[in-house]
Order: structure tokens, then sequence, then C-alpha cells
């Protein structure tokens, strides 16, 4: 199994308070993404990095922020958590040698904001 | 952009059925594409995947055909088993999308013993 670790693996916070997630891998792949998975929407990218300080908006990233300070390191934080946040979030990552990679997941954190 | 759409379900199947989960998808560039399963309470993993036209992806009884003229990615099973119960995620990756993994919503599957 690829070496990634998702914490924690499970949350539960209050509306309004800020929520770190961490994604560590110890793979050396320069591309790490954050998705989260809802019932009928399969899984949704939030933010992504392809390297070192270098991150993207995905398609759900409002409400989101992302840092990457360490290849093996990315960290997702919910400034305000709103029960629409209340998801399973996935880390996913991928490396490149100039064509499309299949990504390798974590186990996923369950969040419940209430 | 780039997009994929799979079938909806959940679909039901006895046994020894034969499988077919239908994906479509939409991308500029030369697109890899995925096929994964998700088993309850564990993060995804590859299924099989194909990286250019005409090539069949295949794994534990699976296949999938990368069909650029009708721009598909269907799963197909033989005789499924009822350790095949889980959710199925189409998937594609392009240089043109910056490499990311855009997700089909997700096809849950019940096999009956």
């Amino acid at each position: 199994d690829a070496g990634i670790t998702q914490s924690p693996r499970h949350k539960v916070t209050e509306t309004g308070t800020p929520v770190t997630l961490r994604c560590h891998q110890t793979e050396n792949h320069r591309y790490m993404y954050w998705y989260r998975q809802d019932p009928g929407h399969g899984l949704r990218l939030i933010h992504y990095s392809y390297g070192v300080k270098d991150t993207d908006k995905g398609e759900v990233s409002d409400g989101y922020s992302v840092s990457r300070s360490k290849t093996e390191d990315f960290l997702l934080t919910l400034e305000s958590a709103t029960s629409s946040q209340t998801s399973v979030y996935f880390c996913a990552i991928s490396d490149s040698t100039g064509e499309p990679t299949e990504a390798f997941f974590g186990q996923g954190t369950r969040l419940t904001v209430v | 952009g780039n997009s994929v759409t799979q079938m909806e379900g959940p679909v039901t199947l006895s046994e020894e059925a034969f499988l077919t989960i239908n994906c479509t998808y939409t991308a500029t560039g030369y697109p890899s594409l995925f096929w994964y399963v998700q088993y309850p309470g564990e993060g995804l993993q590859l299924l099989l995947k194909a990286t250019k036209a005409d090539d069949k992806g295949s794994n534990k009884g699976f296949e999938a055909t990368y069909r650029k003229e009708t721009t598909s990615f269907h799963l197909e099973k033989g005789s499924v088993q009822v350790s095949d119960s889980a959710v199925y995620f189409c998937a594609l990756s392009a240089n043109t999308g910056g490499f990311k993994t855009i997700f089909g919503a997700g096809t849950r599957l019940f096999v009956k013993a």
C-alpha cells in the first residue's frame, strides 16, 4: 500500500470553529489532492498541490484553504466550519512522468460539524 | 472542462450474473481512464486503467476498453461474486487538466448470494 496517512480519522466539531486535517505521505509524490465524498456527488476536488508551496483550487474550494510547506505534508483547513462541510474527506497522491498516472488514496477522515 | 458521467445506481445483481457499468467522458488532450473501487469503510483503490485508445484494462475478472470514438470506458465482469459488492468510480486524468483526477459520481453494486 502507498504510504498515505490521514489524521484525524474521525472528528466532531462545532459550527464556526476552525478545523485542520492532515495528510502525510512517504512516497515523495509530486501531486497531492483533497477530495470530499458526499452521497450522490462522488468525489469532488477541493484543492490540489503540484509541489511545495504550489497549490490550486478545485471545484468546491469555497470555505477551505490548504498549505504545503513540505513535500510530504498537505494540510486542509476549514476556516469556519459549517454543517454543509460535514463529509468524508480523502487525501490522494500521484506522481507524473509526463503521462497521467493513478492516484493513491488515504483511508479518509469523517468530519461531522454540529 | 474535463468530466466523467457514469450510470446511476444502485445496481443489484445475483451471484454469477453479468455486470456492465457505463461510463462516458469529456476531455481535451489525451486522457488516461481509470476504474477505482471502494469497499465499505475504506478509501478508493485502483481496479484497472487504460492509457490510450483501444487499450483494454483488466484486473480480478473486470475489464474495460478505452473507446475514443464513443468516448466511453464501460466496466464489465462476466460473473460477479458477493465479494464484488462495492462502489465503483470511473475517472480520468489528463495532462491538459494538470493531471488532476476527475471522478464520476460512483455506482454502488450489490451482489446477492
